[in-house]
This record gives structure tokens, C-alpha cells and sequence, in this order.
């Protein structure tokens, strides 16, 4: 049982560069979403998708892509990256959106823009 | 926006009983609450939830006034493995979890 996988689990970026953060998940769960975490700030909510070929915006949507063309896959791409990027990224899922099943997360990609 | 107020920190001793409190007045019917637990360089991992009254499991006991506008994490005999990060969520309704800055819990020998 895989649960979710994220990769790479880390990337260098130069300036500009754009790459795409790979999330997948075998629990054939509805719902995923990507979060960041920086020191001091929690965890924030960029994209969310409650089914394939559904995205939304969270809260710190800006400079990034989603989509979710399989139940399985949603990947998250950064378009132009920036150093206020370098974070550390984290991919949820979950049967539904609620918080009543819990979320399971994967171990997440530390990405760093220089 | 049920946002919650948790400790930034606690430290603790080997062997004793966590208490973790965590404020959510903006709480709404349905919400429930869940608490989940963040090793370093990993990501969070679901650890209990509850909607009112007490829940137990393996891990942790989670109690809930009847009002519901806060609750209580507790930890029972805490071994250096339970040092982490615990943050409490409240669904938001319309929209998703909103994970605060967490208790810092620290376990010290």
C-alpha cells in the first residue's frame, strides 16, 4: 500500500526554470491538494481538486498550475519559479473534501529557487 | 472561518501524560475535529478526530466539552518518539483545513 507518493523528494531551481511536482496517490480517494510549509507559517493551502477534471484555488494559488486528469495523479507545476518558492511541498488526499475521514499526506518535496 | 489557537510549545518529561488544548470558538454544527502529528521532513499524519464527548484509539484520547469550542489532545506516558509537531483543524466547511502553526511538543529525558 503505497498510500501517497511525491516526487522528487528534493529539486534545485534556478530563477525562472518552471518543473512540475509529481503527486500520486492509490487509495482511489476523491480529493487531493497540495499544500506549502514554510518555517513559522504552518501549512497553507495552494490547489485543491475534489474529482478528476476539477481544480481550485486555495489560499497561496499564485505561480502555480494544477490539473487532475485521472483519479490518481494530480501533479503541480511551477510556472516561473522564484525564490519565495523554495519551500517545502506537501500532497494530501482524502475520500472527500470534509475533514471526517482524515487526510493522508505524502512525505513531501523540498524545493529550493535559487 | 473556524480557525483554532493552540500552544506554539511544550516540553515534557518521559513518562508523563500531554494535554494539548486547542481554542476553536468559531466551531459550526457539523465540523468535526481532527488532530494530526508532523515528524520533522515528514508529512503530517492523522492521529485522531472527534465530534463531541471523548474519543480513544492506540495513540492518543481526544476530549470535547459539550459546548465544543475548544479541546484537549492527550498523549498518555510520552516517549521521546512523540516529539513532533501537533496541530488541530477544524473543517472549515465551504472550504478546506486550515493548519495553524502547530504545538511544538518536545520530550525530554
Amino acid at each position: 500500500n503505497a498510500g501517497v507518493t511525491q516526487t522528487p523528494k528534493f529539486q534545485v531551481l534556478k530563477t525562472g526554470q518552471s518543473m512540475t511536482l509529481q503527486c500520486a496517490q492509490d487509495m482511489n480517494h476523491e480529493y487531493m491538494s497540495w499544500y506549502r510549509q514554510d518555517p513559522g507559517m504552518g501549512l497553507r493551502l495552494i490547489h485543491y481538486s475534489v474529482g478528476a477534471g476539477i481544480t481550485d484555488q486555495g489560499e497561496v494559488p499564485n505561480g502555480y498550475n494544477v490539473s487532475r486528469s485521472t483519479t490518481e495523479d494530480f501533479p503541480l507545476r511551477l510556472l516561473s519559479a522564484a525564490p519565495s518558492q523554495t519551500s517545502v511541498y506537501f500532497c494530501a488526499s482524502s475520500y472527500t473534501k470534509t475533514a471526517r475521514y482524515g487526510y493522508t499526506f505524502g512525505s513531501g518535496t523540498r524545493l529550493t529557487v535559487v | 472561518l473556524a480557525k483554532t489557537t493552540q500552544p506554539i510549545s511544550m516540553d515534557s518529561y518521559e513518562g508523563q501524560e500531554v494535554n494539548i488544548t486547542c481554542s476553536h470558538n468559531n466551531i459550526a454544527t457539523n465540523d468535526y475535529i481532527t488532530w494530526y502529528q508532523q515528524f520533522p521532513s515528514q508529512g503530517p499524519r492523522f492521529i485522531i478526530q472527534g465530534y463531541k464527548t471523548k474519543v480513544t484509539n492506540e495513540v492518543a484520547s481526544l476530549f470535547i466539552p459539550a459546548d465544543r469550542k475548544s479541546s484537549t489532545l492527550s498523549l498518555p506516558r510520552v516517549s521521546l518518539s512523540d516529539t513532533a509537531v501537533y496541530y488541530c483543524l477544524v473543517e472549515t466547511g465551504a472550504n478546506n483545513l486550515f493548519f495553524g502553526t502547530g504545538t511544538r511538543l518536545t520530550v525530554i529525558p
